[in-house]
């Protein structure tokens, strides 16, 4: 089964300051995975992905991830945080069903918190 | 293009009865998904619709079901409803083909009293 860890379910960073969101995952086979931001009141929206191919994925609003296979990790990040980064992240890892598709199984998310 | 709908954007139950929500995929999608958000539980995948057959079930009773028409549009309803059941219903969408990633729409809150 696969499974996704996120480590700090919140997360406190300064304007301007390096922002990093843990993830580690579970997969028995090679893995895809994503990161979602979701902000108050609305659903999730796609930041980056990692399916093959290059390692260090770059994403949207200045974020980026990388995929480790040896730490079985897929951290986010951002070098400098802006006020407008304040919401809840999530990591996910998709598996492939059996009769065709696939579902997103994901981490508990982190709440990031970006101060003055 | 536009996103993924979903109405109504927020609903009050009483316990004991049910709900149909709706979901409307990106133009041209034809795999829907649809997820259950709580403080306690997290997100849960319930189930997911392709050409109008549920194609994957999650692990949840059978209180909750669904269906997808034939021009992909989506509902899910849920029968008897408990105040567990109080949640944030997100529906998401992807394409064909190689297409991984999914969609999301601003989910509908249902709040059950």
């Amino acid at each position: 089964a696969q499974s996704v860890t996120q480590l700090g379910s919140h997360v406190s960073v300064s304007e301007g300051a390096l922002v990093l969101l843990r993830c580690n995952y579970s997969s028995s086979v090679p893995p895809y995975l994503f990161w979602y931001v979701q902000y108050p009141n609305q659903g999730l929206q796609l930041l980056l992905k990692y399916t093959t191919g290059a390692t260090l994925v770059k994403g949207i609003n200045g974020f980026e991830a990388e995929f480790k296979k040896s730490e079985t990790s897929f951290h986010l990040t951002k070098p400098s945080a802006h006020m407008s980064d304040a919401a809840e992240y999530f990591c996910a890892v998709s598996h492939i069903l059996t009769g065709g598709g696939n579902k997103l199984t994901f981490g508990t998310g982190t709440q990031l918190k970006v101060e003055l | 293009k536009a996103g993924v709908t979903q109405t109504p954007r927020y609903l009050i139950k009483t316990r004991g009865q049910q709900v149909t929500l709706s979901c409307s995929p990106i133009s041209g999608h034809r795999s829907v998904s649809w997820y259950q958000q709580t403080p306690g539980q997290g997100l849960q995948f319930l189930f997911e619709y392709f050409s109008e057959t549920q194609r994957n079930k999650g692990n949840f009773p059978g209180r909750f079901s669904g269906r997808q028409f034939s021009n992909s549009r989506s509902e899910m309803n849920v029968s008897t409803l408990e105040l567990g059941d109080s949640a944030l219903y997100l529906c998401a969408s992807s394409g064909t083909g190689t297409e991984i990633e999914q969609y999301f729409g601003p989910g509908t809150r249902l709040t059950v009293t």
